[in-house]
């Protein structure tokens, strides 16, 4: 069974500082995705990382996977008050012959970005 | 822009009513998903579907059922609505291209009184 774990799961930063998320999986897979997600709203997609050593970035945010460790990191630059949301990663499992994925979700991360 | 929709956003019911939840894509994709996120727990996956008339077990099936006619729409039962089921409903779906996430609707929020 496929497990994905996220930490800190609260992250409380002030304005201008730098930190990382973690999210760690138990079994082999090569894809996994950030998304954010705003009180009351949904979920938006930040980033897909398709292969070891993928790096992708936006803005203050930047992800990485390193498949053979099966650990992602989502890195604040200079944080502001607008990053301040939930973030999950997830961690697809394809489904044999189907062709398509399912995703397990970490439980999320709560930032918030004080001024 | 893909754009997924829910029949509700806020829905209150009683303990024992069936319950039916629709969401609608316009990008005609192949999959479509049905997840609860509660507090604490994140999202977990209640059904799947890859094609119409096909659905696949999630991680939490048990209390709910799943019903795919058309391609771009996918429907979730409750059967007989529980207290334990109220939470918040997010349906989603996707091309099953790697490279393509998934896009989730609104989310519909459920009160089972």
């Amino acid at each position: 069974e496929l497990k994905v774990e996220q930490n800190p799961l609260f992250l409380s930063m002030q304005e201008g500082k730098n930190y990382t998320i973690y999210c760690n999986y138990s079994t082999t897979s090569d894809r996994l995705y950030w998304y954010r997600q705003d009180p009351g709203k949904s979920l938006e997609s930040l980033f897909v990382l398709l292969s070891n050593g993928a790096v992708k970035q936006e803005g203050r945010l930047m992800a990485s996977l390193d498949t053979k460790a099966r650990l992602s990191t989502l890195h604040i630059t200079a944080a502001v008050h607008d990053l301040s949301a939930t973030y999950f990663c997830a961690v697809a499992k394809t489904h044999s012959g189907a062709g398509s994925y399912q995703l397990t979700f970490g439980k999320g991360t709560k930032l918030s970005v004080i001024p | 822009d893909v754009k997924v929709t829910q029949s509700s956003r806020y829905l209150v019911k009683r303990t024992g009513e069936k319950v039916f939840l629709e969401c609608v894509q316009d990008m005609d994709h192949e999959n479509m998903f049905w997840y609860r996120q509660d507090p604490g727990l994140g999202l977990r996956l209640i059904y799947f579907s890859y094609d119409v008339k096909m659905k696949e077990k999630g991680d939490i099936p048990e209390g709910y059922s799943v019903s795919r006619e058309k391609k771009e729409r996918f429907s979730l039962i409750l059967e007989s609505a529980s207290t334990n089921q109220t939470s918040m409903y997010l349906c989603a779906s996707s091309s099953g291209r790697p490279q393509e996430t998934q896009y989730f609707g609104p989310g519909t929020r459920l009160l089972v009184l």
